[in-house]
């Protein structure tokens, strides 16, 4: 299975370009959520979804946009890229409670993408 | 106070000896705890969930105290693979899409 699968790897922006991140998941999962990882900061929620037609605002929304119009993928969307946007984005996506019969409720994460806003 | 709280570390340790991080957590009503490892400029990835009564994976031991409200991860005989980012996370209520994370500690285990 390759779990969650993100693109791009890499990107170079010039400040006031858009583009978008995809991200895939094949496991079913309900929940699904873009986080950003910046060097002392952790990781941050910037939106989330909890099922197909759905998103909502986490932390540090402000700058993106996205959309869930089907169940496996999850788009990040920067409209006017700013060089504080510069950061390593990680998708990942989790079962909803009481679908894992583990219990558990894993959050698995894709690999990531970095992007740079010049 | 942050909801989820770390010593960045570095902890640098010989090969073979044995450490152990906490991680503190301050909403009293959390749930679900796991740690993530995390190695440079990848992704996390699930280490262990802990559980109410402890639980061990080899040479991962993981305790929940809820009195106290932490966790720990213990890591015996040491591997230079150990090193790595260890990352608690705590998600602060049941049915819940929420997953609080962590900075993260940094364990360098040395040769």
């Amino acid at each position: 299975n390759a779990g969650v699968t993100q693109t791009p790897k890499f990107r170079v922006l010039k400040t006031g370009q858009s583009m978008t991140l995809l991200c895939a998941q094949d496991m079913n999962h309900e929940y699904m959520y873009w986080y950003r990882q910046d060097p002392g900061m952790g990781l941050r929620l910037i939106h989330y979804s909890v099922g197909e037609g759905t998103t909502a605002k986490g932390e540090v929304p402000d700058g993106y946009n996205v959309s869930r119009l089907k169940k496996q993928n999850f788009l990040l969307g920067l409209e006017s890229a700013a060089p504080s946007q510069t950061s390593v984005y990680f998708c990942a996506s989790s079962p909803m409670p009481g679908q894992d019969i583990s219990g558990a409720n894993v959050l698995t994460f894709g690999a990531g993408s970095r992007l740079t806003v010049l | 106070r942050k909801e989820v709280e770390q010593d960045p570390g570095p902890f640098n340790v010989p090969e073979g000896a044995t450490v152990a991080f906490n991680c503190t957590y301050s909403n009293s009503a959390s749930q679900s705890f796991f740690w993530y490892r995390q190695d440079c400029r990848k992704e996390p990835k699930l280490l262990m969930s802990v559980y109410s009564s402890g639980n061990e994976d080899g040479r991962f031991t993981a305790q929940l105290n809820r009195a106290s409200q932490y966790i720990s991860l213990l890591i015996r005989d040491s591997k230079l693979s150990d090193s790595a980012t260890y990352l608690c996370v705590v998600t602060p209520t049941s049915g819940t899409y929420k997953y609080i994370f962590g900075t993260g500690t940094r364990l360098k285990v040395l040769a």
